[in-house]
């Protein structure tokens, strides 16, 4: 079955840094896409991870780790604006995103 | 920067009538999608299309619904007899062809609300 887990919800202050983690069990793996979603919008592509390692963009970071079926999103120097959901989805070997529920993100003055 | 276009924003639709959401992607790209959220649900796939036929579709997408290309640039989704569970966020996506790491650009959706 395909299965991706992350939190629910998480929150911080601006200026802080944080972690959002994502877990995977799919059938097929052609890369990890990381979205931003704020309510009522479309997804916004943030990152792509298909090698282990990280990816740097800026104050945001993207890690992935195949053999763990783990990935992580890090977010740096937090800014209100930072406030969204933010997706996790696996792009499987058929071309389709298969997403997780999504986690909020609530950043606080 | 190219984005997504989808058309109409909003929906209202009596349960049981036909409605076409439309989409322009972004003009260069070749694959394209369209996905659905339910408000407070995740983000689900419904249907992929390349080179003018669907390459993949989900078990949501039944013979209710039907995608097609009429043009060079417009991409449609066709709900007919719809029904109350179809209300949701249908949002159109593309990709350009070269490269894996290319991602799949979302438009801002159409709302279809079922009554």
């Amino acid at each position: 079955g395909q299965n991706i887990d992350q939190p629910t919800e998480m929150t911080a202050t601006e200026g802080a840094i944080v972690q959002i983690n994502c877990t995977y069990q799919t059938s097929g793996f052609n890369g990890l896409f990381w979205y931003q979603q704020h309510a009522g919008e479309a997804p916004t592509f943030l990152s792509y991870n298909v090698l282990d390692g990280l990816e740097e963009k800026g104050r945001f970071s993207s890690f992935l780790s195949r053999s763990k079926g783990y990935s992580y999103l890090l977010l740096k120097e937090l800014q209100m604006k930072d406030s969204a959901s933010y997706l996790c989805a696996v792009r499987d070997d058929a071309d389709k995103l298969i997403f997780g529920t999504g986690t909020r993100l609530q950043v606080f003055p | 920067e190219p984005e997504v276009t989808q058309t109409p924003s909003h929906q209202v639709t009596q349960m049981g009538q036909e409605v076409i959401l439309r989409c322009v992607p972004i003009s260069n790209h070749l694959y394209f999608y369209w996905y659905r959220q339910i408000l407070g649900q995740k983000v689900e796939f419904l249907v992929s299309f390349y080179n003018n036929e669907i390459s993949e579709k989900s078990e949501i997408f039944d013979d209710q619904f039907s995608v097609e290309r009429p043009d060079g640039s417009n991409f449609t989704l066709k709900i007919r007899s719809t029904k109350l569970e179809d209300s949701a966020m249908y949002f159109c996506a593309s990709r350009a062809g070269t490269g894996g790491n290319q991602p799949q650009h979302f438009g801002d959706g159409t709302r279809l609300s079922i009554l």
